[in-house]
């Protein structure tokens, strides 16, 4: 079965930044667009950006351009994402994503969630 | 940036009622429009994908409508492990994909 198995919990100054990782396993991985979402406490999810997991082509939100890097490593088969000069307002739960059965761009299987903290 | 809107905030109802939450988008999606529930503590679900189509392994009582700028979610008969908050997804705008701020479903 699809499994996606992310990293723990980060702790992290402003200013710093914070990779957080997804291991995929249950299927071929190099099939499937991967996204990453997050969520603040008590807020919408927010989208972050895509990645071609066969090519590594990235797309991102502009809100994140310039601020986030999403790679992949496909022996691995583990998704990364980066975020730089963090601030407070950073602190959420970040979510990888897969894209569903027939319903790319919508993410039909996902991650547990990292937390990461920004705090002084 | 497209921004969608769910009504109501939050939706009252018991065990087995017809739930009906509804997502407004501020400019078309097309049918590029997704369905999520979320629990606390847990990752969002997806049930409904363009528009109207069910999810791998998601019950024939979710169903979803819409098309352009307004859709619906409708629960035909209320499970109690369906009391939730749920969200609306847009793909229409690639990358600026975005979501609804949510409907509580609560009992």
């Amino acid at each position: 079965q699809v499994q996606l198995v992310q990293s723990g919990a980060e702790v992290k100054k402003p200013g710093a930044s914070v990779k957080v990782s997804c291991k995929a396993s249950g299927y071929t991985f190099i099939r499937y667009s991967m996204h990453w979402v997050r969520q603040a406490p008590g807020q919408r999810p927010e989208y972050m950006g895509w990645i071609n997991a066969g090519n590594g082509d990235t797309k991102y939100s502009q809100k994140f351009q310039g601020r986030v890097t999403i790679t992949r490593d496909t022996s691995a088969t583990t998704l990364y994402m980066e975020l730089s000069s963090l601030r407070s307002e950073d602190t959420a739960v970040y979510y990888c994503g897969r894209d569903g059965i027939r319903a790319d761009g919508y993410m039909g299987y996902w991650g547990q969630g990292t937390l990461v903290t920004v705090s002084s | 940036e497209i921004v969608l809107t769910q009504s109501p905030a939050t939706l009252s109802l018991s065990p087995g009622e017809r739930a009906t939450l509804s997502c407004r988008a501020s400019q078309s999606v097309r049918n590029y429009l997704a369905w999520y529930q979320q629990k606390p503590g847990q990752a969002p679900r997806l049930l409904i994908y363009d528009a109207s189509n069910r999810a791998t392994g998601i019950p024939a009582r979710f169903s979803g409508s819409g098309s352009g700028t307004y859709f619906t979610l409708t629960i035909s008969s209320l499970e109690p492990e369906d009391f939730a908050v749920y969200y609306c997804q847009q793909r229409g705008n690639w990358p600026q994909y975005s979501f609804g701020q949510g409907t509580r479903l609560e009992i």
